[in-house]
């Protein structure tokens, strides 16, 4: 298995531009989520999946879309960037549809917002 | 809204000594508790949890306690190695069940 995969590892962006941070996870898992890590504020959940066809918004969701056609991708899409969004972003996975047991990371796409 | 605080923001000792990380959590109704640990230009990993009917939990070196009471919980480190250095995060379940509410982080420094 090659567990949770993300793509790209590193991206840098103009503000206004758009953009989709890719996700796959190769382990049948109902739950997946976005997270960003920003310099002393820990992991904030962005949007969230408890199955294919359901998301929904986690605790910082302006500026971020994402939907789940399928079990095995969840992509994040940028809108329109701006220099605030400059972040290390995480995907994650879970066998259950809820983060109770453990939640596999992929590795980080880190974004630049020019 | 709900809220996960984290202490201490960094923590350096010496290889062999025990390293603790306490958390607050403010939703009464949280009943699952993980700690992920994070080496450095890594994804976090999973390294314990425990559930709110448990009172402590130990794997090896590493142990967590629960307070429900006081709605605190602790990661405890015993023997440190260098290995152990990285960045942890503990967590509190949301109330829906849904999603986990992350502390800040310590980042952990272990000399030897």
């Amino acid at each position: 298995n090659a567990g949770v995969t993300q793509t790209p590892k590193f991206q840098v962006l103009k503000t206004g531009q758009s953009m989709t941070l890719q996700c796959a996870q190769d382990m049948n898992h109902e739950y997946m989520s976005w997270y960003r890590q920003d310099p002393g504020m820990g992991l904030r959940l962005i949007h969230y999946s408890v199955g294919a066809g359901i998301t929904d918004q986690g605790e910082v969701p302006n500026g971020y879309n994402v939907s789940r056609s399928t079990t095995e991708d969840f992509p994040l899409r940028l809108l329109s960037a701006a220099p605030s969004q400059t972040s290390v972003y995480f995907c994650a996975s879970s066998y259950f549809s809820s983060p109770v047991g453990e939640q596999f990371f992929g590795p980080g796409t880190r974004l630049t917002v020019l | 809204g709900e809220n996960v605080e984290q202490h201490p923001s960094t923590l350096s000792v010496q290889e062999g000594d025990s390293a603790v990380i306490k958390c607050t959590y403010s939703d009464s109704a949280s009943n699952y508790f993980p700690w992920y640990k994070q080496e450095l230009g890594k994804g976090p990993q999973l390294i314990i949890d425990i559930r709110s009917n448990v009172g402590e939990k130990k794997d090896q070196r590493i142990a967590v306690t629960l307070n429900k009471t006081a709605k605190h919980f602790s990661l405890h480190i015993t023997e440190t190695q260098p290995e152990d250095s990285a960045v942890y995060f503990c967590a509190a379940l949301s109330q829906a069940g849904t999603a986990l509410i992350f502390g800040k982080g310590t980042t952990l420094s272990v000399s030897s």
